[in-house]
């Protein structure tokens, strides 16, 4: 069955600290993947995806991800955290063809300290 | 003009009861789908529909029933309440094809005691 792992539950930071979220997913075949973000008591909102293309994207608010097949990982990345970035951050994949069946991680929760 | 609407935002209800959240959606989509978030935030997929016609539809007990009369619409109607059955249920949507992406509702955080 196709998993999401996400290694890290709760991430501590200070401010300006260097962000990486690590998200690693099993399924043999072609997939499409996402982080979403969820501040607290919101709902999701994607930060970015990935179908296809350069395997380094960018997403909104500074973020960015590296889809390296080999290793089948899809990490989250943030040069400087701001205290705004407090929230739960959710790694998932699409299994191409699948229909949008979105299989998510576990999410990480990343706490800022001003 | 919120893109994916739920209706309510928080239900308390009691055990044994029956319950309806409502899903709308503005954004022409085909597909709809309603996610469960537990306790521990960990979200799972409960059913999606596209264009009305139900296409996933996991393993949930069958007190949870779908109902779309329209492919803007999305309602989860669930009979005979839990205490497990407490979480945030969120509905999506996301256009037809391949390559997209899936837009979320605020959420309805339900709490059966």
């Amino acid at each position: 069955a196709q998993s999401v792992s996400q290694h890290n539950h709760h991430v501590i930071l200070s401010e300006a600290a260097s962000l990486e979220l690590g998200c690693n997913y099993s399924y043999g075949g072609t997939v499409n993947l996402f982080w979403y973000v969820q501040y607290p008591g919101q709902h999701l909102q994607l930060l970015l995806k990935y179908f296809s293309g350069d395997p380094l994207v960018k997403g909104i608010k500074g973020f960015e991800a590296e889809f390296i097949k080999s290793k089948f990982s899809f990490n989250l990345r943030k040069p400087s955290v701001q205290w705004s970035d407090t929230a739960e951050y959710f790694c998932a994949v699409t299994p191409r063809g699948s229909q949008g069946n979105l299989i998510f991680g576990k999410g990480t929760k990343l706490s800022v300290k001003p | 003009d919120t893109a994916v609407s739920q209706t309510p935002k928080y239900l308390v209800t009691q055990m044994g009861n029956d319950k309806s959240i409502k899903c709308e959606q503005n954004l022409g989509h085909d597909t709809m789908y309603w996610y469960k978030q537990d306790s521990k935030k960990f979200l799972k997929i409960m059913f999606s529909y596209n264009n009305k016609e139900l296409i996933i539809n996991e393993t949930v007990p069958n007190r949870f029933s779908p109902k779309s009369p329209d492919k803007a619409h999305l309602n989860l109607h669930i009979n005979s309440l839990e205490l497990g059955d407490s979480a945030v249920y969120f509905c999506a949507s996301s256009p037809h094809g391949l390559n997209t992406e899936a837009f979320f509702g605020q959420g309805t955080r339900l709490t059966v005691v």
